[in-house]
């Protein structure tokens, strides 16, 4: 199995600009979950997905953050208009369950600047 | 909001030297997590511990679940290089809280 898939690795952008970033998950999981790591904050969860529909959106900061998952292959998570505060590193991971003892599968996360 | 605080922030010791790192809450948790993170990738699961005082070896590390299930610990012996990385605990409630994480250097 491949794993989990992000992409894009890296990604530069100026303030006010669309950004979109994309997932594939582990196919066969039924949960699919966005993270944001910064030195500040640590790994937040954002939003996650069960059989691809959105289950708890409370960490997305604000409006301008938008995520969808239109397949059971398939999640993007959008920025609209991105701020140089948005700059960190976002992970994709998904998961089988969201038992106590499932085990969540990270991607190699993006890294995003905000110019 | 549950918090996990983890202590140190950050550890640099020799190969061959003896290290703890603490995971502590105010919650009560389901289960604990440990995830390590390279560098330029994403966190990979060492352990899931579930019961209060329970204690998990893998290899050279051990995993020990405070009683009243709101801490823990990571013991690595006699430490490698190849156990750089930060090392993040994560506890469950109705979903995965992180916390900051330890980031451990073992220099040669």
């Amino acid at each position: 199995d491949a794993g989990v898939i992000q992409s894009p690795r890296h990604e530069v952008t100026e303030m006010g600009q669309e950004v979109t970033l994309r997932c594939k998950p582990i196919s066969g999981h039924d949960y699919l979950f966005w993270y944001r790591q910064t030195m500040m904050r640590g790994l937040e969860l954002l939003i996650y997905f069960n059989n691809n529909v959105p289950i708890d959106d409370s960490g997305m900061p604000e409006d301008r953050f938008s995520a969808k998952m239109p397949n059971a292959s398939f999640s993007n998570l959008k920025i609209q208009p991105s701020e140089p505060r948005d700059s960190a590193v976002y992970f994709c991971a998904s998961s089988l369950g969201v038992s106590s003892t499932d085990t969540q599968y990270f991607g190699p996360g993006t890294r995003l600047t905000v110019l | 909001t549950q918090l996990l605080e983890q202590s140190p922030q950050f550890l640099s010791i020799q190969e061959g030297e003896n290290l703890t790192v603490y995971c502590n809450s105010s919650s009560v948790f389901s289960s604990l997590q440990w995830y390590r993170q390279e560098p330029g990738e994403g966190p990979v699961l060492l352990v899931t511990v579930v019961t209060g005082g329970e204690v998990k070896k893998l290899k050279r590390l051990t995993f020990q679940f405070g009683d009243a299930r709101k801490d823990s610990s990571l013991h690595i012996t006699a430490a490698q290089p190849g156990d750089t990385g930060l090392y993040l605990c994560a506890g469950f409630s109705e979903k995965l809280v992180f916390g900051k994480g330890t980031k451990l250097t073992v220099n040669p």
